[in-house]
């Protein structure tokens, strides 16, 4: 079973409308992190977001905002205003902090391909 | 600056051959990651590193290997095994997953 599920696939708008895309994960422990992350055409996946397990408080940063509900293990994600430079492939990812060692690695979602048209 | 890198950006690769990819960081991070991504199938873990002289394997090994003989190097060796190579590759590295991944600009291997 996925640990971090993204369902959409590929999402389009025209700009300046506003986005979310949708990021549900799965795990058992009480510590975790989750992010977020943004690869454009080139390739290079760039760190959007980072949140632990135990802050539940919504953020903000400039016309990005991310949600995260615990009752429902999701973490979405939200652009406002979408521009052209938005396009491109976002990951949704998860770390436990569980058994074994404290290093260890990131459970990836599938991405969301959004494409901002003109 | 600080900072992944990985090289070749482009990589071609005769049937029956192997080849290196390279990556190197500069940012002391104790662990590594090798990634493959496919269109639409995301990110797969091939190997991963979490102390120099030490790997374990990932999701999709299999016709892979990997090395880790310096804390900045963790060349990836994409072998004749390997049933089908053409992807993009990522490599990451990590203080731990906790604090997430650095990304290289990955290298894009196709065999021709």
């Amino acid at each position: 079973a996925q640990k971090v599920t993204q369902a959409q696939t590929e999402i389009s708008v025209v700009e300046k409308e506003d986005v979310t895309l949708d990021c549900v994960y799965e795990t058992r422990d009480t510590t975790y992190y989750l992010f977020w992350y943004k690869q454009p055409p080139s390739g290079e996946l760039v760190f959007l977001i980072r949140r632990n397990s135990f802050d539940e408080q919504n953020e903000i940063s400039g016309r990005y905002s991310w949600n995260f509900q615990k009752s429902t293990s999701s973490f979405n994600f939200t652009i406002t205003a979408s521009q052209v430079v938005d396009s491109a492939v976002y990951f949704c990812a998860l770390s436990e902090r569980g058994r074994g060692s404290t290093l260890g690695r990131l459970y990836f979602g599938r991405g969301t391909q959004l494409t901002v048209w003109p | 600056d600080g900072g992944i890198t990985q090289s070749p950006k482009y990589l071609f690769r005769k049937e029956g051959q192997n080849v290196t990819l390279s990556c190197e960081q500069n940012l002391n991070h104790d662990a590594m990651y090798w990634y493959r991504q496919d269109p639409g199938q995301g990110l797969r873990l091939i190997y991963y590193s979490q102390i120099v002289n030490d790997f374990q394997k990932g999701d999709i090994a299999e016709g892979y290997s990997v090395s880790r003989e310096k804390k900045e190097s963790f060349p990836l060796t994409v072998t004749s095994a390997q049933k089908n190579p053409t992807a993009f590759y990522l490599c990451a590295s990590s203080i731990g997953p906790d604090y997430g991944y650095t990304f290289g600009s990955g290298t894009r291997l196709t065999v021709v």
